[in-house]
């Protein structure tokens, strides 16, 4: 009930297309779903988050998309750019605790 | 405001050894979580600490522990390497400000290697 399973493993997109990864839970209890990005040698940056009472939130060309009757959520990368290369982690927790619940990740290569 | 970080940035120790890795908070963040990250597990979380205090636990031997300073600066120790401990350890802090969302700010991490 802890797991938080992401999809695809890696992912390729031209210059200019969607990226879409997607990730699914079960734990009801959860109320809070970042998104991070990771670049090699880096540590994970907040890229944007959601909670359960909105169904989609946009912050410049990233989306998330929360299903929760489905206990899904995903991320959308508009206009994709070589960039944003980079592997991604969706994640998830409950109440107000440090305990974040991660996703595997997802290797993403935007081909100018 | 100075992000999270995080010493040493990198760290060579030999099975059987100790280790101590250091994390500095974003000025006025008082809570610190501690993440472990493997290519093989992934990100797995190890502690939080919050006004000195251990909140939450994750599911690692009790070689692993914590603590945290009166400025909100922590330490996590390592006791008795093993070769499987050799990760990329990862400081987070975040604000506890009622109301908000207490998003986790992540440092560089520490790269420890276990020979």
């Amino acid at each position: 009930q802890q797991q938080v399973k992401q999809s695809p493993q890696s992912l390729i997109v031209q210059k200019g297309g969607i990226s879409i990864i997607n990730c699914a839970y079960e734990n009801t209890a959860f109320d809070y779903f970042p998104w991070y990005q990771q670049f090699p040698g880096k540590g994970p940056a907040l890229l944007i988050a959601i909670r359960p009472d909105v169904s989609e939130k946009k912050e410049g060309r990233f989306t998330i998309s929360f299903n929760k009757s489905a206990k899904q959520f995903s991320l959308h990368i508009m206009d994709s750019q070589p960039g944003d290369s980079a592997t991604y982690f969706c994640a998830a927790r409950k109440d107000q605790g440090g305990k974040l619940i991660f996703g595997q990740g997802t290797e993403l290569s935007v081909k100018p | 405001k100075a992000g999270v970080t995080q010493t040493p940035r990198y760290l060579i120790k030999t099975r059987g050894q100790q280790v101590t890795l250091s994390c500095s908070p974003i000025s006025g963040h008082r809570s610190v979580s501690w993440y472990q990250q493997t290519p093989g597990q992934g990100l797995q979380f190890l502690f939080e600490y919050f006004s000195e205090t251990q909140r939450n636990k994750g599911n690692f031997p009790g070689r692993f522990s914590g603590r945290q300073f009166s400025n909100s600066r922590s330490e996590m120790n390592v006791s008795t390497l093993e070769l499987g401990d050799s990760a990329l350890y990862l400081c987070a802090s975040s604000s506890t400000t009622s109301g908000g969302w207490h998003e986790q700010y992540f440092g560089p991490g520490t790269r420890l290697t276990v020979t």
